[in-house]
């Protein structure tokens, strides 16, 4: 699987849009990209993942390059409890459900 | 829906012992993957099962196995424990699909004395 290169933390004040960076210049045709967030001490909780197109779902919106060598993920009103460690994952198709998590970004929220 | 259920959530153990650890995965999933989580090594992958066969396989050693049952609820054992496996264990279960994301349980903190 691709390696991914994220900041290693970020600030957000709260009710402003947080938008997290992610590199993966070495992603292949056929790998996707997932993100993961862990607020301490829990397992971790799925965000969201894309191919090629950008997407959007309830808690936040993917954006990734037409070259496919970076995204970022938008969290669009973030609040107090988004603060957590967000993962960037890029991971192979096909059998191999192995995901490689790295060391992540973590964002905390101010108030 | 219920979630993946892991336990216990927390266990102490002597070096030497050995320890098992449960996950019962979400209704209908048939893969249950396993972690281990440290704060030097982060998130390491050590094994995946899917229709009681282990698909993937991580880079632990022997002393680390698993197992899942028909009703895909899944095992993990750690055989002769070292004070360096202490460390949260996850397991999370998905349907095993391709593009399929993955649930995470809260995870089983064990800690080695």
């Amino acid at each position: 699987d691709a390696k991914t290169t994220q900041p290693t933390s970020m600030d957000c004040a709260e009710g402003r849009a947080a938008n997290l960076p992610c590199n993966h210049s070495t992603i292949s045709g056929n790998e996707y990209v997932y993100w993961y967030r862990q607020i301490h001490s829990q397992g971790p909780q799925y965000i969201i993942h894309g191919l090629k197109n950008n997407e959007t779902n309830e808690m936040a919106s993917l954006i990734i390059t037409e070259d496919r060598k970076s995204s970022t993920l938008i969290l669009p009103h973030a609040t107090l409890r988004d603060t957590a460690v967000y993962y960037c994952i890029v991971r192979g198709g096909g059998s191999n459900y192995k995901l490689t998590f790295g060391k992540g970004t973590l964002l905390t929220v101010n108030p | 829906k219920a979630g993946v259920t892991q336990t216990p959530r927390y266990l102490i153990k002597t070096r030497g012992q050995q320890v098992t650890l449960s996950c019962s995965p979400i209704s209908g999933h048939r893969s249950v993957s396993w972690y281990q989580q440290t704060p030097g090594q982060g998130l390491q992958f050590l094994f995946e099962y899917f229709s009681e066969t282990q698909r993937n396989k991580g880079n632990f050693p022997g002393r680390f196995s698993g197992r899942q049952f028909s009703n895909s609820r899944s095992e993990m054992n750690v055989s002769t424990l070292e004070l360096g496996d202490s460390a949260l264990y996850l397991c999370a279960s998905s349907h095993g699909t391709e593009e399929n994301r993955l649930f995470f349980g809260s995870g089983t903190q064990l800690s080695v004395l």
